[in-house]
């Protein structure tokens, strides 16, 4: 199973851009999907998309205008960017990646560890 | 979106006694081939959520027997034969069939 970390800034402005990395080890990036989900201190899980290696993207509409999501197979790595962030937007972000079904459904089966951006001035 | 709706929100448990949850979504998650597109994850406090069960009723890979999952189209149920300390945390259900995905709001398990 692969190993999925994130890396990126803890604190970002309001109205600034939220980066994020997710490094893969253990396996290669080549060949399947990857996804970004967020959840706001002591709430719940909130799925923001997912991207398939071949750069076919799936968001959640409501953050569709914001979000934009890269592959980069050279350094097995794939990245979230977020846009204008609000203090809405202050959450922990886990990457996330699974295997797929003989059904052709991917299910979601390891995260990462999760980190925490804050937005604050 | 489809709306996830978990009950109850709190479940108080004692170690040995079985324990149910309960998964209601606003559409049907059942496909053409019959599969139906539900997820169940565990979150122990501090940690990643972890796969429980995945298209309804499939054991993830290392979730002891005694996780179970049931239901087709819009009523699922995660259940739990026998509890262990170890199985406190909040349960999340997750539908796949539809963009975007949608989770629960969780339900905490804990010892009573």
């Amino acid at each position: 199973q692969v190993h999925l970390q994130e890396s990126g800034p803890g604190l970002v402005k309001p109205s600034e851009t939220l980066s994020l990395t997710c490094t893969v080890s253990g396996g290669s990036i080549s060949g399947d999907y990857w996804s970004w989900i967020r959840q706001p201190v002591g709430k719940g899980l909130q799925w923001i998309g997912r991207i398939y290696t071949s750069g076919n993207t799936n968001y959640d509409p409501s953050l569709k205008s914001r979000v934009t999501m890269s592959v980069d197979t050279a350094k097995n790595q794939f990245t979230l960017r977020l846009t204008s962030v609000t203090a809405a937007d202050t959450a922990v972000y886990y990457c996330a990646t699974g295997s797929k079904h003989g059904s052709g459904y991917d299910y979601i089966d390891s995260w990462g560890q999760g980190t925490l951006v804050t937005v604050s001035s | 979106d489809v709306v996830m709706t978990q009950s109850p929100v709190s479940l108080p448990v004692t170690p040995g006694e079985p324990a149910s949850i309960s998964c209601r979504s606003s559409q049907s998650l059942l496909d053409s081939k019959g599969y139906n597109y539900l997820d169940w994850y565990l979150q122990k406090p501090g940690q990643s959520p972890q796969l429980l069960i995945y298209l309804a009723s499939s054991r993830a890979s290392g979730v002891p027997d005694r996780f179970s999952g049931s239901g087709s189209g819009t009523d699922f149920t995660l259940k739990i034969s026998r509890v262990e300390a170890e199985d406190v945390g909040i349960y999340y259900c997750m539908q796949g069939l539809h963009t975007p995905r949608t989770f629960g709001q969780g339900t905490k398990v804990e010892i009573k």
